[in-house]
């Protein structure tokens, strides 16, 4: 059973502030590594995929880095907003084609 | 464009009654289907892979079992539920490994099934 561990297990932050979560996972038989989010009554959507070690990946205020070598991977936003407010599912894929998800960070963000 | 249906949304049974949870995949061929539990307060945890037509791979022991009795549809199944059954059941696909899209995963609306 491979394992995939996510911290914090939750976040309350202010809006504005920048935040920060960690994904870490096996070092061997990397594939690819998934972010995703998870917005409360809607379906995971996937954030970023990452494959290479020392891949950085943004999209708007979201980044995320990757080592493969140490097996972590962090997802930062910057001036966190309300919108932003949802579990974060990192995802660890192998070569045989499965993914193992972590138990997510579940981020809320007030006004 | 692709899209994945999965039915009921939600579902209400009694321990020991039958399940059935259907998965339909729309606008791609011989797509790899999952299915995925969340438990409460947990992440997702994979039940059953398929990379085709009657091909089932179980990940977790349990009494559920999974079909595929077509490509593009995939179903979850139980002969008795018990009250550790609930939870929340995604259906997921991806491209096949030669796809362009084989790491990108893409998840259905989800079925809350509650055993009481």
């Amino acid at each position: 059973i491979l394992n995939v561990e996510q911290s914090p297990q939750s976040l309350h932050v202010q809006e504005g502030d920048s935040t920060n979560f960690t994904c870490s996972f096996p070092s061997s038989n990397f594939y690819a590594l998934h972010w995703y989010r998870w917005e409360t009554a809607k379906s995971p959507e996937a954030l970023f995929v990452m494959t290479l070690n020392g891949d950085e990946k943004k999209k708007g205020r979201i980044s995320a880095t990757l080592n493969t070598k140490e097996g972590y991977s962090y997802l930062y936003i910057k001036g966190s907003q309300p919108e932003d407010s949802a579990t974060y599912l990192c995802a660890f894929k192998t070569n045989a084609g499965k993914s193992t998800f972590g138990d997510g960070t579940t981020l809320t963000v007030k006004p | 464009s692709q899209t994945i249906h999965q039915w009921p949304a939600t579902l209400v049974q009694p321990v020991g009654s039958p399940l059935s949870l259907e998965c339909t995949v729309e606008g791609t061929s011989n797509p790899n289907l999952y299915w995925y539990r969340q438990a409460a307060g947990r992440g997702l945890q994979l039940l059953f892979y398929s990379v085709g037509i009657g091909q089932i791979s179980s990940e977790v022991p349990q009494n559920l079992s999974a079909s595929r009795p077509q490509d593009r549809q995939f179903i979850l199944s139980s002969k008795k539920l018990l009250l550790s059954d609930s939870g929340f059941y995604l259906c997921a696909w991806t491209s096949p490994r030669s796809g362009r899209r084989y790491n990108e995963q893409f998840f259905g609306p989800g079925t809350r099934l509650t055993v009481l």
